[in-house]
C-alpha cells in the first residue's frame, strides 16, 4: 500500500519564478494538507484541501495557492518566488472522518537562488 | 493562539542511557498533543498522540509521553535509547474539536545517540 508520494524530490528555482509541487495521498485518504519546513524550524501549516476546496489556511501570503483534483491528489503553487521560500515542503494526507490520522510524505526540497 | 516550545534544540546521549525531550505548550483552549520523529531526508512519522483518556501514552518502540495539564507539558521519555533513535523529534498540538485541525509544531529537538 503506497504511502504519500511527493514530486519532485528536489527543485532549484530562480527568484521571481513560479513553482508547482505535487502530492498523491495515501490510498483511502481524501484530505491533503501542506506544510513548509524551513531549515532548523518545525513545519508550518500552509493550507488544507478536502472535496476540492481549501478548508483551512495558515498565515501564508496569496502567492501560495493550491488545488485538489477529483482523485484527491493535490498541487501546491508558489508564485513570485523569494529566497525565503527555500524550504522542505511536506504533504500530509488523511481521511476526513478519522481524527488526526495524518500520513506525511518525504517532502520536496525547494531551493530558490 | 497556540504555541509549542521545545526547550532543547539538541540532546546528546549515550546508548542505553535514559532520555527526556521536553515540550511545553500554550493554549487558551483544550488541545490534542503529538510527537513526530523525522529521520534524515525523510518526512514526519507519528510517534505517539494524546487525544483523551489516560495521560500516559506509549509508542511501540519504547517511547512514552505524559500529558500534564497543570504544567502544560507533554515530555517524551525513553528509559534506554538505541543508536537507531538518532533523529529529530517534533512536538505538536492541535486545537480540540473537529477532526482535521492543523498541527502547530515546535522547532524540534535533535537527539544524537552515541555509542
Amino acid at each position: 500500500d503506497a504511502g504519500v508520494t511527493q514530486s519532485p524530490t528536489h527543485l532549484i528555482k530562480t527568484r521571481g519564478q513560479q513553482v508547482t509541487l505535487r502530492c498523491s495521498p495515501k490510498s483511502g485518504h481524501d484530505t491533503v494538507s501542506w506544510y513548509q519546513q524551513a531549515l532548523g524550524q518545525g513545519p508550518q501549516f500552509i493550507f488544507q484541501y478536502y472535496e476540492e476546496e481549501e478548508r483551512q489556511r495558515g498565515n501564508f501570503p496569496d502567492r501560495f495557492s493550491g488545488h485538489q483534483f477529483p482523485n484527491y491528489s493535490s498541487e501546491l503553487n508558489v508564485n513570485a518566488l523569494l529566497l525565503g521560500d527555500s524550504a522542505l515542503y511536506l504533504c500530509a494526507s488523511s481521511f476526513y472522518r478519522q481524527r488526526y490520522g495524518y500520513t506525511f510524505g518525504s517532502g520536496t526540497r525547494l531551493t530558490v537562488v | 493562539a497556540q504555541s509549542v516550545t521545545q526547550l532543547d534544540s539538541q540532546v546528546p546521549v549515550f546508548e542505553e542511557a535514559p532520555v527526556e525531550l521536553r515540550c511545553n505548550y500554550s493554549s487558551s483552549v483544550s488541545v490534542y498533543l503529538f510527537w513526530y520523529v523525522q529521520y534524515p531526508n525523510q518526512g514526519l512519522q507519528l510517534l505517539l498522540k494524546y487525544l483523551s483518556g489516560s495521560t500516559l501514552v506509549e509508542s511501540i518502540n519504547g517511547f512514552e509521553a505524559e500529558f500534564n495539564k497543570s504544567q502544560t507539558s507533554f515530555h517524551l521519555r525513553k528509559p534506554s535509547v538505541h543508536i537507531s533513535d538518532t533523529a529529530e523529534y517534533f512536538c505538536a498540538v492541535s486545537v480540540y474539536g473537529g477532526s482535521q485541525g492543523n498541527l502547530i509544531f515546535g522547532k524540534g529537538t535533535k537527539l544524537s545517540v552515541k555509542p
